[in-house]
């Protein structure tokens, strides 16, 4: 099955500053990658996703790359704030209509006011 | 437009007792999928229900079994539980074969003591 790596675990920055997220996919017949935010004691929440057709796609101050030669994507936040601090997941899926998501195991990131 | 709700929020159970999870979609889904998250982890997905048929499964023994009913909404069963089956229950909800979000409940918090 697919087998999805985040890096790093814990990541601590500035207010202001850019913050970037890293993942690997394992399995080439992914071609769906959503990342969540998950709030403590709260529900993941989609914050942007991206499809294999797809190299690069941005919303606000968000922004997702995909590079699928070497099966690995980014989250990129820019001008970070205090309530960007959650844990985060990204995913990757076959999309085949069975939606199942194969989730990395999440970077808590901190915004230092 | 009620989203994703889950029952219990919270539920403390004991070694070898059976554990019932509910779940209503949002309106206008069809599909429901169960994830187990547990502490400081990604979701693991368990399985997932269309039309009242589990259409796939993930890497879990079969004492987690489900059903989903006329209505959309599911149930997750737990047997024989293990102290390692504490985690936080997540159900989420989309339209079966359709790209788009995944839309996740608050989850059940289960303790096995």
């Amino acid at each position: 099955g697919e087998n999805v790596e985040q890096h790093p675990s814990t990541l601590s920055v500035q207010e202001g500053d850019s913050a970037v997220i890293k993942c690997t996919y394992s399995d080439s017949a992914s071609n769906y990658f959503p990342w969540y935010k998950q709030e403590l004691g709260k529900r993941p929440q989609l914050i942007i996703d991206i499809r294999s057709n797809v190299g690069e796609k941005k919303d606000q101050r968000i922004a997702v790359t995909l590079n699928k030669t070497a099966k690995h994507f980014s989250l990129h936040i820019t001008e970070t704030q205090p309530e960007d601090s959650a844990v985060y997941f990204c995913a990757a899926s076959m999309r085949t209509g069975a939606n199942n998501l194969f989730f990395g195991t999440g970077t808590r990131l901190t915004v230092i006011p | 437009d009620a989203g994703v709700t889950q029952s219990p929020t919270h539920l403390i159970k004991t070694r070898g007792q059976q554990v019932t999870l509910r779940c209503s979609p949002k309106s206008g889904h069809d599909t429901v999928s169960w994830y187990q998250q547990a502490l400081g982890q990604g979701p693991q997905f368990i399985f997932q229900y269309y039309e009242e048929e589990e259409r796939q499964r993930g890497n879990f023994p079969d004492r987690f079994s489900g059903h989903q009913f006329p209505n959309y909404s599911s149930e997750l069963n737990v047997n024989a539980l293990l102290l390692g089956d504490s985690a936080l229950y997540l159900c989420a909800s989309s339209l079966y074969g359709q790209a788009g979000e995944l839309f996740f409940g608050e989850g059940s918090r289960l303790t096995v003591l």
